[in-house]
C-alpha cells in the first residue's frame, strides 16, 4: 500500500533561519510521481514541485530545494533563510500511476516569526 | 498555468438541505476530475474520482448517495451534499487533469461548507 509520512507536525523557527521538512514515503510502483504543496491559511494549495521517480536530481528554486533519496524513499524540503510568508501548512504527495491519485500526508505546519 | 475555479468559495447551510458545489477548468479540457474532503487541521483525504462522461468512483467509506458527483462535460464537475449535517462541515477542494495532454493535477480554491 502506499503512503507518505510527515513526521513533524509542527515546526517553528525564527525568520532568516534554515528550515527542512521531512517527507517518507512507501510505495511498490517503480514508477510515480512526489509532489510538495503549500496551503496558506487561504486553503488554496500551491503547487511548488512535482518529481519523477526516475530523476533523483536535486532541484533549488530560489529559496526551496528539495532532497529526493529513493534509497531512503525521502522527498525532504529545505527553505533557506525563512520568512514570515512562509508560513503554511506544507504537503507531500505521492501519485498513483495506475489512477493518478494523491496521496497526501499529514502535512507539516510552519510557523516563522519575525 | 491551467486554472481551476470552485463555486462558491463558502457557504453557510441548514441541517436537512443540499448543497451543490461546482468546479470548473478554465482553460484546458479536464478528462477526469477528483473531489477531496479536509476537515480542520487535517490532510486532504480523496472521496471520489470522476471521469467525463461516466460515473464517479468513490472511496471506501464516502457514502456515494449523500455525495453525488456529476461530471457531464469536459470542463464541469459538481459536488452534491444531500441532506446535509453539521458533521458534513468541511473544507471542499477540487482538482482537475486532463489525461490527454499532461496529467497534472490542477487544484481549485476549495469551497468551504458550514452546516448549523
Amino acid at each position: 500500500a502506499q503512503k507518505v509520512t510527515q513526521a513533524q507536525t509542527e515546526i517553528s523557527v525564527v525568520e532568516k533561519e534554515d528550515v527542512t521538512l521531512d517527507c517518507v514515503y512507501e510505495t511498490r510502483d517503480t514508477t510515480y510521481y512526489l509532489f510538495w504543496y503549500k496551503q496558506p491559511p487561504s486553503g488554496e494549495l500551491v503547487f511548488l514541485i512535482r518529481r519523477n521517480s526516475f530523476d533523483e536530481q536535486n532541484e533549488i528554486s530560489g529559496r526551496y530545494s528539495w532532497n529526493f533519496q529513493k534509497s531512503t524513499s525521502s522527498f525532504n524540503f529545505t527553505i533557506t533563510a525563512s520568512q514570515v510568508v512562509d508560513s503554511a501548512v506544507y504537503f507531500c504527495a505521492l501519485s498513483d500511476p495506475n489512477t493518478d491519485k494523491l496521496i497526501f500526508g499529514t502535512g507539516t505546519r510552519l510557523q516563522v516569526f519575525p | 498555468g491551467a486554472v481551476v475555479s470552485q463555486h462558491p468559495s463558502w457557504v453557510i447551510c441548514k441541517s436537512g438541505t443540499s448543497v451543490k458545489i461546482e468546479c470548473r477548468s478554465l482553460d484546458f479540457q479536464a478528462t477526469t476530475m477528483f473531489w477531496y474532503r479536509q476537515f480542520p487541521k487535517q490532510s486532504l483525504m480523496l472521496m471520489a474520482t470522476s471521469n467525463e462522461g461516466s460515473k464517479a468512483t468513490y472511496e471506501q467509506g464516502v457514502e456515494k448517495d449523500k455525495f453525488l458527483i456529476n461530471h457531464a462535460s469536459l470542463t464541469l464537475s459538481t459536488l452534491t451534499v444531500t441532506s446535509a449535517h453539521p458533521e458534513d462541515s468541511s473544507f471542499y477542494i477540487c482538482s482537475a487533469m486532463s489525461r490527454v495532454d499532461s496529467y497534472e493535477q490542477y487544484f481549485g480554491p476549495g469551497t468551504r461548507l458550514t452546516v448549523t
